[in-house]
C-alpha cells in the first residue's frame, strides 16, 4: 500500500494568513493526488484533483501543486470558513489511501 | 443538486453483519460516468477506503476488508449498499458513501454523504 504522510497534523493561523499543508507519498504517484476539506458534521468535499486541478465552485484561494512524491495545498488568504480538517488522497494505485489529516484552526 | 445519504443501524453486535444503504437523490445512479464507493473513519483515526462499485458492475475492494465486504447496487431504488460480515470493534467507524468521477485518467470522490456512525458492541 502507498502511505500518505501529511504535515503538520494541526496548525493555527490568523485570517488573511497564507497556509501551506504538505503531503508526501511513500512512492511516486505522478499527479494522482486529491485534496479534500472536511468540516465538522458536514460531508467532505473535494478541493483539488489531479494535484492542481481546482474543483468547480471551490474558491480560487485554494491551490495545489506537486508531482511524484511531494505535494502541497495552499490557502492564499485564510478565511474563517476554512476551519476544517484537510486530507490528501492518492488515486495512483489500489488500495486508495488517505493522509492522516491536517486540522486548521483560526487564531 | 445530487445528494447522497447514508442510512442503517447505528449499533451492531460483534460477529454479526453490518448493512448500510446510500440513497442517491436528485440524480440517477445509472450512469457510466461514475463509480460509487464507501469510505470509513474509525474514532480518532484517518480515512480508510473500503471499496467501489462501477456502472459496468465491476467491484474493487480494499484487501484489508475484501474477504468480509460486499458492495451492491439497486438501480430501481437509486441506492447502493455496503455489507460487512463478522464485524468486530475495529469496524466501529463513521461510514461515508461517495461518488467517484474521473477527469481524464484522474479519479476522485466529488460528492460525499455526511456519514453515519456505526458502533460494534454487545
Amino acid at each position: 500500500d502507498i502511505q500518505m504522510t501529511q504535515s503538520p497534523s494541526s496548525l493555527s493561523a490568523s485570517v488573511g494568513d497564507r497556509v501551506t499543508i504538505t503531503c508526501r507519498a511513500s512512492q511516486s504517484i505522478s499527479g494522482y493526488l486529491n485534496w479534500y476539506q472536511h468540516k465538522p458534521g458536514k460531508a467532505p468535499q473535494v478541493l483539488i484533483y489531479a494535484a492542481s486541478g481546482l474543483q468547480t465552485g471551490v474558491p480560487s484561494r485554494f491551490s495545489g501543486s506537486g508531482s511524484g512524491t511531494d505535494f502541497t495545498l495552499t490557502i492564499s488568504s485564510l478565511q474563517s470558513e476554512d476551519l476544517a480538517t484537510y486530507y490528501c488522497q492518492q488515486s495512483y494505485s489500489s488500495p486508495l489511501t488517505f493522509g492522516g489529516g491536517t486540522k486548521v484552526e483560526i487564531k | 443538486q445530487l445528494q447522497l445519504q447514508e442510512s442503517g443501524p447505528g449499533l451492531v453486535k460483534p460477529s454479526e453483519t453490518l448493512s448500510l444503504t446510500c440513497t442517491v437523490s436528485s440524480g440517477s445512479i445509472s450512469s457510466s460516468s461514475y463509480c460509487w464507493g464507501w469510505i470509513r473513519q474509525p474514532p480518532g483515526k484517518g480515512l480508510e477506503w473500503i471499496g467501489n462499485l462501477c456502472y459496468s458492475g465491476s467491484t474493487y475492494y480494499n484487501p484489508s476488508v475484501k474477504s468480509r465486504v460486499t458492495i451492491s447496487v439497486d438501480t430501481s431504488k437509486n441506492q447502493f449498499s455496503l455489507t460487512v460480515n463478522s464485524v468486530t470493534a475495529a469496524d466501529t467507524a463513521v461510514y461515508y458513501c461517495a461518488r467517484r468521477v474521473a477527469v481524464a485518467a484522474y479519479w476522485y470522490f466529488d460528492l460525499w454523504g455526511r456519514g453515519t456512525l456505526v458502533t460494534v458492541s454487545s
